[in-house]
């Protein structure tokens, strides 16, 4: 069964960090591109980042380039969000996905950006 | 990167059929047959109805379709259920290599 664990959201200060972390299992992990999608409250879905089965390609939405880094380690079946100078705008839930298409996706983890 | 435009809202009553538009430009949903339709109800995770266009991933009811021309692609519910109440949205891939939704739709069963 395909599994998808968001964990590391949570509580953050304007222009603070965060790690977000995405464990995945009952697939072939290195074989599939992967995304990030989040949820403002209330609101609708936004693509926020993607990486290939490799790593070596990674495509951003504008509004998080050079604040925002997707990574993966496929020897831990793991993929990540790097989310630096946060903002009130980033708070979401933050979802992962397999992809493409975007077929399963993790329960997703709350970011909350406020002082 | 603009969202791609889906009306609002959209409601039918049970057993009729609705059709959801998602209108973007010649850089996404004219360009790419990678249109993919999810369904949402709320305080859950989107869940994938239609990829590539037309294709219904496996457990996903025959009422679900896709379609596209020119620039717009649409989704149709036929026979609609209580159950389909919920939001809809359209995403496609785009000439930048990136990911675009719409705004979503709020689908309504009388």
């Amino acid at each position: 069964e395909v599994q998808l664990v968001e964990s590391g959201g949570g509580l953050v200060q304007p222009g603070g960090s965060l790690r977000l972390s995405c464990a995945a299992s009952g697939f072939t992990f290195s074989s599939y591109w992967m995304s990030w999608v989040r949820q403002a409250p209330g609101k609708g879905l936004e693509w926020v980042a993607n990486i290939k089965q490799d790593g070596s390609e990674k495509y951003y939405v504008d509004s998080v380039k050079g604040r925002f880094t997707i990574s993966r380690d496929n020897a831990k079946n793991s993929l990540y969000l790097q989310m630096n100078s946060l903002r009130a705008e980033d708070t979401a839930v933050y979802y992962c996905a397999r992809d493409a298409p975007m077929d399963y996706w993790g329960q997703g983890t709350l970011v909350t950006v406020s002082s | 990167q603009s969202a791609l435009t889906q009306p609002a809202s959209v409601s039918g009553s049970p057993g009729q059929s609705i059709t959801i538009s998602c209108t973007g430009t010649s850089s996404d949903v004219g360009g790419y047959n990678y249109v993919s339709w999810y369904q949402q109800h709320p305080g859950k995770a989107p869940k994938l109805m239609i990829y590539d266009v037309s294709n219904r991933p496996s457990g996903v009811s025959n009422r679900f379709s896709g379609s596209k021309f020119g620039n717009t692609a649409s989704l149709t519910i036929s026979g609609l259920q209580a159950e389909d109440e919920a939001d809809y949205y359209c995403s496609s891939y785009t000439s930048s290599s990136t990911v675009v939704f719409g705004g979503g739709t709020k689908l309504t069963v009388l």
